[in-house]
């Protein structure tokens, strides 16, 4: 089993401001790998697949890069809605898929 | 819109049973592969099956393979997941989500439903 290590477990960032979140893999994901947005009492929604394309309706301030074990979901200036948990997911063999246990992203 | 709502959740005893099910609208549901992925208290999310969208084909996580069963009902639009021999350890938040094609990603997800194992 592939495991996601997800770094840090909490950040706090200003509204304005840029947010960087990490998501390791204990070994090479190619470029399967997604994000997700959980907000309390919602349902989590894809942000982004393949490591940096946008799901359908996700603003630009958000984007993904890295590649095989190391990547980054940064958001460029957050507004008062980013502020939620974040997975990160790797798919690189569909029976096998794993998740991190995210990032919370709180209010300065 | 797409929507998928679960129901069925709740409290039960160690070793009981409980049948989730989800009801899906706002897309043409046999299209789709459907999941369900699980949210253990603090732990990430834990994908613990996948059906076809016959019903014909579905997969297990080693996790819960024999324990839990999923089936669908294309004429109802809804996946069920059956659950046996409970244990503390399967309290979690469940939810269900379609598949995107064959390909691990879930593009839509239920609200989830709260189950919990407990004595």
């Amino acid at each position: 089993e592939i495991v996601m290590t997800q770094s840090p477990a909490a950040l706090s960032v200003s509204p304005g401001e840029r947010a960087t979140l990490s998501c390791r893999a204990s070994q090479s994901v190619s470029s399967n790998l997604a994000w997700y947005q959980h907000k309390y009492g919602q349902a989590p929604r894809l942000l982004i697949y393949h490591v940096s394309t946008r799901a359908t309706g996700v603003p630009a301030r958000f984007s993904g890069s890295g590649s095989g074990t190391e990547f980054t979901l940064t958001i460029s200036s957050l507004q008062s809605e980013d502020f939620a948990i974040y997975y990160c997911q790797q798919y690189n063999n569909w029976l096998s898929i794993t998740f991190g246990q995210g990032t919370r992203l709180e209010i300065k | 819109q797409v929507q998928l709502v679960e129901s069925g959740g709740g409290l039960v005893k160690p070793g009981g049973s409980l049948r989730l099910s989800c009801a899906a609208s706002g897309f043409s549901f046999s299209d789709y592969y459907m999941s369900w992925i699980r949210q253990a208290p603090g732990k990430g999310p834990e994908w613990l099956s996948y059906i076809s969208t016959s019903g014909s084909d579905i997969n297990y996580a080693d996790s819960v393979k024999g324990q839990f069963t999923v089936s669908r009902d294309n004429a109802r639009n809804s996946v069920y997941l059956h659950m046996h021999s409970l244990r503390p350890e399967d309290t979690a938040i469940y939810y269900c989500a379609r598949v995107i094609v064959v390909s691990g990603l879930f593009d839509f997800w239920g609200q989830g439903m709260l189950v919990t194992v407990s004595s």
